[in-house]
């Protein structure tokens, strides 16, 4: 079946340091969602991405789909303590299995002040 | 105001008593799904439900059934609980498919 994975697994970084992490389908995907979990929380919806090598901009945050609808990042630029917390990727395929998400295993950011 | 609820919180059980899991949403959302997330796993898809009585396997469905009688309501059911279920839950729904997802609080529940 379709799997996602995303690296790195942490990320540690002082406050004002950039932060990406990776994103990679076995599969092509039809979409790519990013969510943010704070710590004790749930994932709260950041963006989607459909089209093959789309860049998107929120404030200091970048997202990116690869040419290919394989893979993807989330670049944070100038970390602040507010950005901590696990940002997960979350693939769709197309075709039958269109309802299915699959969510990466996430990447959990700490940021030292 | 606009939310996913999710009943109970928390829950300690114990191997083999059934046991539901209730998941509404206000917003009259199509699509309904629920998660379980492990630690280094991150979110597992459990079942989604496209539409009333619409429901399909995710990627971790065995042990788990799913209803959706009305469109507000997509109850989990653990009919026979064993201790590898206990988790993180994670009810979510969207207008649709390929739309943003919204999480409820999340159920811990611990099977012994």
């Amino acid at each position: 079946g379709q799997q996602v994975m995303q690296i790195p697994q942490y990320q540690h970084v002082q406050e004002g340091e950039d932060f990406t992490t990776y994103c990679n389908s076995s599969t092509t995907l039809s979409n790519i969602q990013w969510y943010k979990q704070r710590p004790g929380g749930h994932p709260v919806f950041l963006i989607q991405l459909v089209k093959s090598g789309e860049v998107k901009k929120q404030k200091r945050l970048t997202f990116q789909f690869g040419e290919a609808k394989k893979n993807s990042s989330l670049h944070i630029t100038a970390t602040q303590t507010t950005d901590v917390g696990t940002y997960f990727c979350a693939g769709r395929a197309g075709g039958t299995s269109y309802g299915k998400l699959t969510f990466g295993q996430g990447t959990i950011l700490t940021v030292h002040p | 105001e606009a939310q996913v609820t999710q009943n109970p919180r928390y829950l300690i059980t114990v191997t083999g008593k059934k046991l539901t899991v209730t998941c509404s949403q206000n917003m009259n959302h199509e699509y309904m799904s629920w998660y379980r997330q492990d630690p280094g796993l991150g979110l597992r898809q459990i079942y989604y439900s496209m539409n009333v009585e619409v429901t399909d396997k995710g990627d971790v469905p065995e042990g788990y059934k799913v209803s959706r009688k009305e469109k507000r309501n997509f109850p989990l059911i653990l009919e026979s609980p064993s201790p590898n279920q206990t988790s993180l839950y994670f009810c979510a729904s969207s207008f649709g498919v390929g739309y943003e997802q919204y999480f409820g609080p999340g159920t811990r529940l611990t099977v012994t």
